[in-house]
Parts: C-alpha cells; sequence; structure tokens
C-alpha cells in the first residue's frame, strides 16, 4: 500500500534557523513527490516536485530512495514560512496522490 | 495561472440534507478530485473523475457521490448529510498526462448541524 508520513504535527524554530519538515513514503514503484504548502486562510499550493530539483523560496527536497524519504529542508527560516506543510505522493496513471497528515511550522520572531 | 473555484466558501446544512458542492476549473483539465481535510489526518481523497461521466472512488467514498456532466465541472453530493462530514473539502485539478501537480481551490468549510 502506498502511504506518506510526517512524524511531526508542529514544528517551532526561530528566525534565521534552519528547518527541516521530514516525510517519509512507502511504494514499491518509482516514487513521483510534492511538498505542498497552505498558508494561513489561503489555499493549498505547490511548493516544489522532486523531479524539477528546483529551490523555491529557499526550500530545497532531496529523494532518498534508500531511506525513503523527501525532506523538506531551508538554511535560515522567515516568519513568512509559518505555514502548514503537507508532502505527497503521484500514483498510477490518473496522477492520484496520497498526502501525508501535515507538518504545522511555526516561524518565531 | 490555473482557476479552481470551489461554489462556497462556508456553508452550513442540517443533519439529513442533500448537500451540494461545486467545483469548476478554467484549464482543460482532464483530471478532477475531491478530498476532505481534517486536522491530524491531511487529505482524504473521497472521489476522483478522469473524463466526463467517469469516476472512481478514493479512500474514504462512504456517504458521497459526485457528478460530472461536463469537463470543467465536478460536483460532490452528500446524499443524507451528517454530523461527521462536517469538514473542508478541497476541490482540484490537474492534467492526466505524465506526473502532473494538482492544482487546488480555496475549500468548502461545511458545517452539518
Amino acid at each position: 500500500a502506498q502511504r506518506v508520513t510526517q512524524p511531526e504535527k508542529l514544528l517551532s524554530v526561530f528566525k534565521g534557523a534552519p528547518v527541516e519538515l521530514k516525510c517519509n513514503y512507502s511504494y514499491s514503484g518509482s516514487p513521483e513527490l510534492f511538498w505542498y504548502v497552505q498558508y494561513s486562510r489561503q489555499r493549498l499550493q505547490l511548493l516544489l516536485r522532486h523531479i524539477s530539483r528546483e529551490s523555491i523560496k529557499g526550500f530545497t527536497a532531496d529523494l532518498n530512495k534508500g531511506e525513503t524519504s523527501f525532506h523538506l529542508k531551508k538554511p535560515f527560516a522567515q516568519e513568512e514560512d509559518s505555514a502548514m506543510y503537507y508532502c505527497a505522493l503521484s500514483v498510477g496513471s490518473f496522477n492520484k496522490f496520497y498526502f501525508g497528515s501535515g507538518t504545522k511550522l511555526n516561524v518565531k520572531p | 495561472d490555473v482557476k479552481v473555484t470551489q461554489s462556497s466558501r462556508y456553508l452550513v446544512k442540517r443533519t439529513g440534507e442533500k448537500v451540494f458542492l461545486e467545483c469548476v476549473q478554467d484549464m482543460d483539465h482532464e483530471n478532477m478530485f475531491w478530498y476532505r481535510q481534517d486536522p491530524g489526518l491531511g487529505l482524504r481523497l473521497i472521489y476522483f473523475s478522469y473524463d466526463v461521466k467517469m469516476k472512481e472512488k478514493g479512500d474514504i467514498p462512504e456517504g458521497y457521490s459526485v457528478s460530472r456532466e461536463k469537463k470543467e465541472r465536478f460536483s460532490l453530493i452528500l446524499e443524507s448529510a451528517s454530523t461527521n462530514q462536517t469538514s473542508m473539502y478541497l476541490c482540484a485539478s490537474s492534467f492526466m498526462s505524465g506526473v502532473q501537480p494538482q492544482h487546488f481551490g480555496d475549500g468548502t468549510r461545511l458545517s452539518i448541524l
């Protein structure tokens, strides 16, 4: 079965500190992974996808197939990064997604 | 820019009522999805559709049905609303070919009293 695990419900860091939001997946095929972000009172929006290997708003994520992980990292957190973050796994020909339970990031001043 | 529009931001209904949630997308996407979003549970897929009049059950279809009569519109129907269906409902759409990101609407916060 496909499954996405985000072990932390809440992560609090100070502004300027590094941040890592964890995501582990379980999938027997070749994984296609995404990170989505939801700022307060806004719609869920795509942050990045692993195949593009780009950095968005200073965030990066590397797929580690050995550890079945796709952790989201940023070297210096900003207050505006405070939001809910979801990791998602795309499965099958219908582009069906499985989402993790989400991690709320709180960046303190 | 992709636009996914959900008809209501907030909705209050009573138990036993038949409830319709509407979603429209303007990007000619083949795929459309309905999720419910609950704290601590993330997003769970209710139903999805990959073409007009085609539908597939997601992980939690019980108590729900869907309708897709036109490519741009995907409706979620609560046949007989119950209090445990109080939730945030999100609609999403995507292209079918290849691995594509899903694009989300603003959500409908539904309360069943």
